[in-house]
């Protein structure tokens, strides 16, 4: 059973350009999770999405970024006309369904490391 | 959410053990703890989690007072692949998905020969 995969692992842009990050979750993981991590810091959560749904975009900054789950293929981050703050490594994660009480845990990918020129 | 204290770094030797104390004076009834390791270029994974007593499974263990004001991730007889960034994190995660994880600072870990 193949891990979250994330693609591109390495992307560069020039500041205005977009940016388009790809997760797709693991096998039988409906709930999808995106992180943006800055040099020297922890993960900060950006959204929450199920298929088709955004759950909890509390994390997302408020311009620029969109996310979705489409029903089929892979979740998207896009970031539109980057600017250099944007530089970060976005991680996606996936867990399975809820099926019950217990710790839903959250796998993660290998981060997509994003420079802006 | 609970806020977490960690050491910011550690040091340690092959064949010791190492163990990273998390405080959370906050944390909440509900609340469960968990930690994460994290290598570089690397997404975190998933390493144990408690809500009290101690907690063991293959790679850690994981004490946590009755108070659960802190807790201590230990790490038996570490090898230099233990070298890692170690994330404590408390919140209500259960079942349910939704469960945004609140990662600090975290404590790297260095071992060496």
């Amino acid at each position: 059973n193949a891990g979250v995969m994330q693609n591109p692992r390495h992307l560069v842009r020039r500041r205005g350009q977009e940016a388009r990050l790809r997760c797709s979750p693991m096998k039988g993981h409906s709930h999808v999770y995106w992180y943006r991590q800055l040099p020297e810091e922890g993960l900060k959560f950006m959204v929450y999405l199920q298929k088709e749904n955004i759950i909890d975009e509390s994390g997302m900054p408020k311009e620029r970024f969109s996310a979705e789950f489409p029903k089929e293929g892979p979740s998207i981050l896009r970031i539109q006309q980057v600017v250099r703050g944007d530089s970060a490594a976005y991680f996606c994660a996936s867990s399975p369904t809820a099926t019950g009480g217990g710790y839903n845990e959250q796998f993660f990918g290998p981060g997509t490391r994003l420079t802006v020129l | 959410l609970a806020k977490t204290t960690q050491p910011i770094s550690m040091d340690s030797y092959e064949g010791q053990e190492v163990n990273i104390t998390c405080s959370h004076n906050n944390i909440a009834t509900n609340d469960y703890i968990t930690w994460y390791q994290q290598f570089p270029s690397q997404g975190p994974r998933f390493i144990i989690q408690g809500y009290k007593t101690k907690v063991t499974n293959e790679v850690a263990s994981l004490f946590i007072p009755a108070d659960r004001k802190s807790s201590t991730l230990s790490l038996p007889r570490v090898s230099l692949s233990d070298t890692a960034v170690y994330y404590c994190l408390v919140g209500d995660i259960l079942t349910g998905g939704g469960n945004k994880l609140t990662f600090g600072t975290g404590t790297q870990l260095k071992v060496e020969l």
